[in-house]
């Protein structure tokens, strides 16, 4: 199936630094999400980015989809951008339906 | 509108118990996955269903089964659970293939 590296695993940022998440998938893709998962556990949906680049307040991403990697921005970083960041990828041969397949996180932690 | 929503959100159960977790999704969308996150395995591809039929499966044993009702709604069963059941489930709606997913809050369940 296909693989999803996302990098750094850790990441530690003083409030107001600015980062950059990356995630390598495998296969060509007609879906990739990035997420925020929250401390109780939910998944915030951050960006659907198959392709392009999109701006949302503080955080922007880029998926290259010709060279397989997608990569997340985050500006003026806050306490409260700590959590994981998840990237998952639908890949095109799926044999029909949903199905995300997710890489293993960036842990980001954000110190006043 | 109003997003995915989880019931119940804790559960504590005794090995050899069998569980029911239930999902609603967004309203109009017509296809719920689910996935189970733990710390070893990270995040996995349970089951999708679409329109009432199970559309696509992933690599879990025949103890982890579903359902979907005609008002979207889904329904995920695990028999004879054992303790590395122990995870939390989140379900996934969207209004079908290479659309966007949203996640619900999560099922905790706790194996003893």
């Amino acid at each position: 199936g296909i693989q999803v590296e996302q990098s750094p695993p850790d990441l530690i940022l003083q409030e107001g630094a600015n980062s950059t998440l990356r995630c390598n998938f495998s296969d060509s893709v007609n879906n990739l999400q990035w997420f925020h998962q929250n401390p109780w556990g939910q998944l915030i949906n951050l960006f659907y980015i198959p392709s392009g680049t999109k701006q949302n307040g503080r955080l922007s991403a880029t998926t290259v989809a010709t060279e397989r990697y997608s990569l997340l921005y985050i500006s003026s970083s806050q306490t409260t951008d700590s959590g994981v960041y998840f990237c998952a990828v639908e890949p095109i041969l799926t044999g029909g339906g949903n199905k995300l397949t997710f890489g293993t996180g960036t842990q980001l932690k954000v110190e006043l | 509108k109003a997003g995915v929503t989880q019931t119940p959100r804790y559960l504590i159960k005794t090995r050899g118990q069998q569980v029911t977790l239930s999902c609603s999704p967004i309203s109009g969308h017509r296809s719920v996955s689910w996935y189970q996150q733990t710390p070893g395995q990270g995040l996995q591809f349970l089951f999708e269903y679409f329109s009432e039929t199970q559309r696509n499966k992933g690599n879990f044993p025949g103890r982890f089964s579903g359902r979907q009702f005609s008002n979207s709604r889904s329904e995920m069963n695990v028999s004879t659970l054992e303790l590395g059941d122990s995870a939390l489930y989140l379900c996934a709606s969207s209004a079908d293939q290479g659309y966007e997913q949203y996640f619900g809050p999560g099922t905790r369940l706790t194996v003893t």
